[in-house]
C-alpha cells in the first residue's frame, strides 16, 4: 500500500562522492518534490517536477540537481557531497499542487 | 514574499493540560496544512483547511483557520504523551504547484 517509496532509506557517502536516492510513487500525481531537512529545522524546497517541467528553487545550490524520467520516478543526484549537505531528504507528490504525501525519507550522513 | 511563523517553537506540557499553538503567515493563501513529525520520521499529514473558518477535528488535535487574520491555531485537548512530537504549519504558495512554506515547527513534550 506504500504510496510515496524512497530508496535506500539511510545513505551513507564520502565527501565529494556523488550520490543518487531515489522516489518513486504509486498515486499517478503528476507533481514530485524534493525537500531538504537538517536536523531541528523545516523542511525546505529544493525544486520539483510539475509534469516534464523542472523548477529550481533559487538558493538550491548547483551541487544538486534532479532526474525524472517518467511519471512515477524522480531521482535526486549530489555531485559532490559537502558535510553541510548532512540531512533527511524528503520526496512528496501531489495531483496538480493540491495536497502533498511524503515518502518516508532517506537520512543522508556524509562522512 | 510568503513567511510563516509558528508559535511557541518549545512547549512543555503535563499531561491533561490544554494549549494552542499559533501559525501566522505574511500573504493571501488558499491552503494550510498541519503536519506532525516523530524523531528520525517523515511528515504526517494532520489537517489540510481551505476556506476561512475551516475547523477540523481528530481526537485530541483541533485545527483551525482564519483567513482574514492569517491564522491558524492547532489546538491541543487533554495532552497524553503520545501526543509529543514536533509540529509544522505550512502554506501554499498558492498556483497550480502548490510549493509549501514551512512554518519552524513546533516542539512539544507532554510528561506525565
Amino acid at each position: 500500500d506504500a504510496m510515496v517509496i524512497q530508496n535506500p532509506r539511510y545513505q551513507v557517502t564520502q565527501f565529494g562522492k556523488p550520490v543518487t536516492l531515489s522516489c518513486s510513487q504509486t498515486l499517478n500525481h503528476n507533481v514530485m518534490y524534493w525537500y531538504q531537512q537538517k536536523s531541528s529545522q523545516a523542511p525546505k524546497l529544493l525544486f520539483h517536477y510539475y509534469d516534464k517541467d523542472f523548477n529550481n528553487e533559487a538558493d538550491t545550490p548547483d551541487n544538486f540537481q534532479s532526474r525524472r524520467p517518467n511519471t512515477s520516478f524522480c531521482f535526486l543526484d549530489i555531485r559532490s557531497p559537502g558535510l553541510g549537505d548532512a540531512a533527511m531528504y524528503l520526496c512528496a507528490t501531489s495531483r496538480e499542487g493540491y495536497e502533498q504525501y511524503f515518502g518516508p525519507g532517506t537520512r543522508l550522513t556524509v562522512t | 514574499e510568503l513567511k510563516v511563523e509558528q508559535n511557541p517553537l518549545f512547549l512543555s506540557m503535563q499531561e491533561g493540560k490544554n494549549y494552542t499553538i499559533y501559525c501566522n503567515y505574511s500573504t493571501t493563501s488558499d491552503r494550510l496544512y498541519w503536519y506532525r513529525q516523530d524523531p528520525g520520521k517523515s511528515l504526517e499529514s494532520l489537517f489540510v483547511l481551505l476556506s476561512n473558518g475551516a475547523v477540523k477535528q481528530e481526537g485530541r488535535l483541533m485545527a483551525s483557520l482564519d483567513t482574514k487574520a492569517r491564522l491558524s491555531t492547532l489546538h491541543i485537548t487533554a495532552a497524553v504523551h503520545d501526543l509529543s512530537a514536533t509540529y509544522f504549519c505550512a502554506v501554499s504558495g498558492g498556483g497550480s504547484q502548490g510549493n509549501l512554506i514551512f512554518g519552524k515547527g513546533t516542539k512539544l513534550s507532554v510528561k506525565p
